[in-house]
């Protein structure tokens, strides 16, 4: 059975810092990675989507991938109180059109 | 609004009564997926369409669980004879054609069943 490993939180982060969120996955042959945010009573928001090691950029969020290591990570820089929400992790292999979803880590920026 | 629009946004009902919901994809996205969310839990598969073809149905789906996209353009989610352990958000996602897994979620339909 294919699972995405999330800490379920709270992460507590002051304003300003980095958050770091992390995603450990047991497919293999898992291909392509998501990073969701969900605000309290709102459904899921693609932030950013990973395919290959390395980091990926886009503004404050930076997605790191360790296929290796079958581990995928989130940073946010400069955290804001607005960042508070639970992020998602997704994954989805080669072969799948389905994307698994971990149950997701509790974000809070404090003031 | 070019979204993922999703109806009813709430459901309250008794257990026993069966209810649908409705899922209007992205026009151009001819992938449709239902996923099921309950509190501090990530989002559940339970099924996925290519157009018109049901593709795969999760195991958790149990018969009382049916689902439809006719002409595939808008779905239906039905559930029969609900049982209060089917509470819960019900997502609707579609994507592009492209496989990419990247999936644009509507508001959801929230189910009580009392």
């Amino acid at each position: 059975q294919k699972e995405v490993e999330q800490n379920s939180g709270p992460l507590s982060v002051p304003e300003g810092a980095i958050a770091s969120l992390n995603c450990t996955y047991s497919d293999r042959g898992s291909q392509s990675f998501f990073w969701y945010r969900q605000y309290s009573g709102k459904s899921p928001e693609l932030i950013m989507s990973i395919y290959s090691n390395g980091d990926k950029e886009d503004g404050r969020f930076t997605a790191q991938l360790n296929k290796a290591s079958q581990y995928v990570s989130l940073l946010i820089r400069d955290s804001q109180p607005s960042d508070s929400a639970t992020y998602l992790c997704a994954v989805k292999s080669g072969g799948s059109y389905i994307p698994t979803f971990g149950r997701g880590t509790s974000l809070i920026v404090h003031p | 609004d070019t979204g993922v629009s999703q109806d009813p946004r709430h459901k309250i009902t008794k257990r026993g009564q069966n209810v649908t919901f409705r899922c209007d994809p992205i026009s151009e996205h001819n992938r449709l997926y239902w996923y099921r969310q309950t509190l501090g839990q990530g989002p559940e598969f339970l099924t996925y369409f290519q157009n018109e073809a049901q593709l795969e149905k999760s195991r958790l789906l149990s018969d009382r669980f049916s689902a439809e996209r006719p002409k595939g353009s808008f779905s239906t989610l039905e559930i029969q004879r609900t049982e209060q352990g089917d509470s819960a958000m019900y997502l609707c996602a579609s994507s592009r054609a492209s496989n990419t897994g990247e999936l644009f979620f509507g508001e959801g339909s929230r189910l009580t069943v009392l």
